[in-house]
């Protein structure tokens, strides 16, 4: 069965360093996602992703924030200058197509990278 | 602000019992609510959605019900299993569809 990966899964960083995590999601796959899910708190919409431009992004998503799809099977979220409160865990997804009235195809969701900024 | 909104953090159940987890919601314009189970050190994993213009989805064991007039939905399932034990996050997509929002999570315990 098709899954979406991500690695690594455990990144630890020193505060104001440059994070890139990565993701490969499932291969006819066009729109993806970021996540995040802050220790005992509720999982969080980054952005979304979709003919090679940003679709949404919430208030979280930041000027540190970036994400690229550099070749046809990656999807990168990077952070360029990380904080402490940047610790989460990070969820990629994808899905096949646009929800809403164009019909509707669930999220997968990968595993996480749990971001650690001492 | 949280627009969709699970009050009970965590609830605990006996095998073969039903288990009833609750949502609410905030925005009248969310077109599809779904249900993620989520274990831990996993991503969350799709169980079952419903869309806006229905009352029940049900699908085996897990049963959706959406009251819309109280923007209020909830997950049954019968009988509970002890394999159920995860987080159970409610989620809802507006109708641009891009954009998920998730509840807070009600981590479900079923008791053998």
């Amino acid at each position: 069965e098709p899954e979406v990966t991500q690695t690594p899964s455990h990144q630890v960083t020193q505060m104001g360093q440059e994070v890139i995590l990565r993701c490969v999601p499932i291969s006819n796959h066009l729109y993806f996602y970021w996540y995040r899910q802050i220790l005992g708190q509720k999982v969080e919409f980054l952005v979304s992703f979709y003919n090679n431009e940003i679709s949404e992004k919430s208030e979280i998503f930041d000027d540190q924030f970036s994400v690229e799809r550099p070749d046809g099977s990656n999807f990168t979220l990077k952070i360029r200058s990380t904080k402490l409160e940047d610790s989460a865990m990070y969820f990629c997804a994808s899905s096949g197509w646009l929800a809403g009235g164009q019909g509707f195809n669930e999220q997968f969701f990968g595993p996480g990278t749990r971001l650690t900024v001492l | 602000d949280q627009q969709v909104k699970q009050n009970s953090p965590s609830l605990s159940v006996q095998e073969g019992r039903i288990s009833i987890l609750n949502c609410d919601y905030t925005n009248s314009m969310f077109d599809y609510f779904l249900w993620y189970k989520k274990y831990p050190a996993e991503g969350p994993t799709f169980l079952i959605s419903i869309s806006s213009i229905k009352d029940k989805n049900e699908d085996g064991r897990f049963t959706v019900f959406l009251n819309k007039s109280a923007k209020h939905l909830s997950l049954h399932i019968v009988p509970s299993q002890p394999g159920d034990s995860a987080v159970y996050f409610c989620a809802a997509i507006d109708n641009t569809g891009n954009q998920f929002y998730f509840g807070t999570g009600t981590s479900l315990t079923v008791i053998p």
